[in-house]
């Protein structure tokens, strides 16, 4: 069966700091990727999304980026955080026999202080 | 481009009474559609689907949900609320792979209902 990891599970880091989140898919091999994030009351927002190793599509400008070194693996960085960057970021991927039905990590919360 | 409206960000109901959760689409193809649930501080949770086959689409926890052309539609309910129940929920859009479009899988998502179920 296919799993999906997302680390750290929480995280607090300082205005300015870098970041770096990770997530890992089991299972299943070629899945397309994607990063949301979810603020208080705002819904999910697509950020990035992967349809292969070092494809990478943003969806709107943004202090972060994306980066898919493996197949199964799909990180989210930024160089420098700002206050805004705060939220849960989730990962998902889909398999493309599955009706562009999306599966869910269990998300990072991060809060920038 | 594809869109979701959700209505009404919150709804509260009496543990036992049906659920009625509303959500509206718009997109140039015959879409997908998908309810998800989410828990606090929790990933989205997969609750049903509609992929062209019964418009009368069945879930887990009792849930179902009605594809309705004609209304733009695709509401979900449950006949009888339990306290388990309290949680986000989120309507999702997606265009079939098939559909000559670039969608790559994306989702497009309303903005999320939250249910409280009151003793």
């Amino acid at each position: 069966s296919q799993t999906i990891h997302q680390w750290p599970a929480t995280l607090v880091q300082p205005v300015g700091s870098p970041l770096s989140l990770e997530c890992t898919v089991e299972g299943t091999s070629n899945p397309n990727l994607y990063w949301y994030r979810q603020a208080a009351g705002r819904g999910l927002q697509l950020l990035f999304y992967s349809v292969g190793i070092g494809q990478i599509s943003s969806e709107v400008p943004q202090n972060l980026s994306a980066s898919r070194p493996q197949d199964r693996q799909f990180i989210l960085s930024s160089k420098k955080l700002l206050l805004s960057d705060s939220g849960f970021y989730l990962c998902a991927w889909v398999g493309l026999a599955a009706y562009n039905e999306q599966f869910f990590g269990p998300g990072t919360r991060l809060t920038v202080l | 481009a594809q869109s979701v409206t959700q209505l009404g960000s919150h709804v509260s109901v009496s543990e036992g009474a049906l659920v009625l959760l509303r959500c509206n689409y718009s997109s140039s193809v015959p879409p997908y559609l998908f309810w998800y649930v989410q828990y606090p501080n929790q990933g989205l949770q997969l609750l049903l689907k509609y992929t062209s086959a019964a418009t009368l689409v069945k879930g887990i926890n009792g849930f179902e949900a009605e594809f309705k052309k004609s209304e733009t539609s695709f509401h979900l309910t449950k006949p009888s609320a339990h306290m388990s129940d309290a949680a986000e929920y989120f309507c999702a859009v997606s265009e079939p792979l098939n559909a000559g479009g670039t969608s790559y899988g994306k989702l497009t998502f309303g903005q999320g209902t939250i249910l409280t179920v009151h003793p």
